[in-house]
């Protein structure tokens, strides 16, 4: 299947830092899909992207869909303690069918 | 409000069981997915459906089956339960042109 590559693979910031993750694949995507974990629970989405070049904001977070279609990024600003999770890209490819994720971003707020 | 709802949050079963993991949606959906979580590994497509009693595989269907006998319902077998098996098991589902909603998850140990 499509191969994500999210990184970086952890992240350890102070409270107040800007964050940055991003994901890249050899496959293009018609829709790429953030979505934050905490633990014990399901994923939960925080941004989708439909069009390539996209740049969207969900209030700290924007995210932005690759003019190439092979890669997307997520940047938080001014973290906070409760933004502590994983963090995941999700990819849908053109068949619209299956999806695919990354290996996630794992992000530690000091406060 | 959404609801992908998981049977189970936790399970315990011994090798050589056969395990059944089920997920409800009442969205009309018509695509749903299972996926298994392993730290590092982020999430894993075992199966998905795009329709009822149609499947297909996902990058790891080894070891899994599934079913879909009605649009709402999909459900997830281990055919005969190994140790490695033992993992955190999430469904989601999505239209063709939406986001995937996520269940809880559920934590199955094999022992």
């Amino acid at each position: 299947g499509q191969q994500l590559n999210q990184s970086p693979q952890s992240m350890f910031i102070q409270e107040g830092e800007d964050v940055s993750m991003n994901c890249t694949s050899s496959s293009i995507f018609n829709t790429w899909l953030w979505y934050k974990q905490d633990p014990g629970e399901g994923p939960v989405l925080l941004i989708a992207l439909y069009k390539a070049g996209e740049l969207t904001s969900n209030g700290r977070l924007t995210a932005q869909f690759g003019i190439t279609r092979k890669d997307s990024f997520l940047n938080i600003s001014a973290s906070i303690p409760s933004d502590v999770g994983i963090y995941f890209c999700a990819g849908v490819p053109y068949n619209n069918n299956d999806m695919r994720f990354g290996a996630g971003t794992r992000l530690t707020v000091k406060p | 409000d959404v609801k992908v709802t998981q049977s189970s949050r936790y399970l315990v079963k011994r090798t050589g069981e056969k395990v059944f993991l089920e997920c409800v949606q009442d969205m009309d959906h018509e695509n749903m997915f299972w996926y298994r979580q392993d730290p590092g590994l982020g999430l894993r497509l075992i199966y998905f459906s795009y329709d009822v009693k149609m499947k297909e595989k996902g990058d790891i269907p080894e070891g899994y089956s599934v079913s879909r006998e009605k649009k709402e319902r999909f459900s997830l077998i281990l055919e005969s339960a190994s140790t490695n098996q033992t993992s955190m098991y999430l469904c989601a589902s999505r239209t063709d042109h939406t986001e995937a909603f996520f269940g809880q998850g559920t934590r199955l140990t094999v022992v």
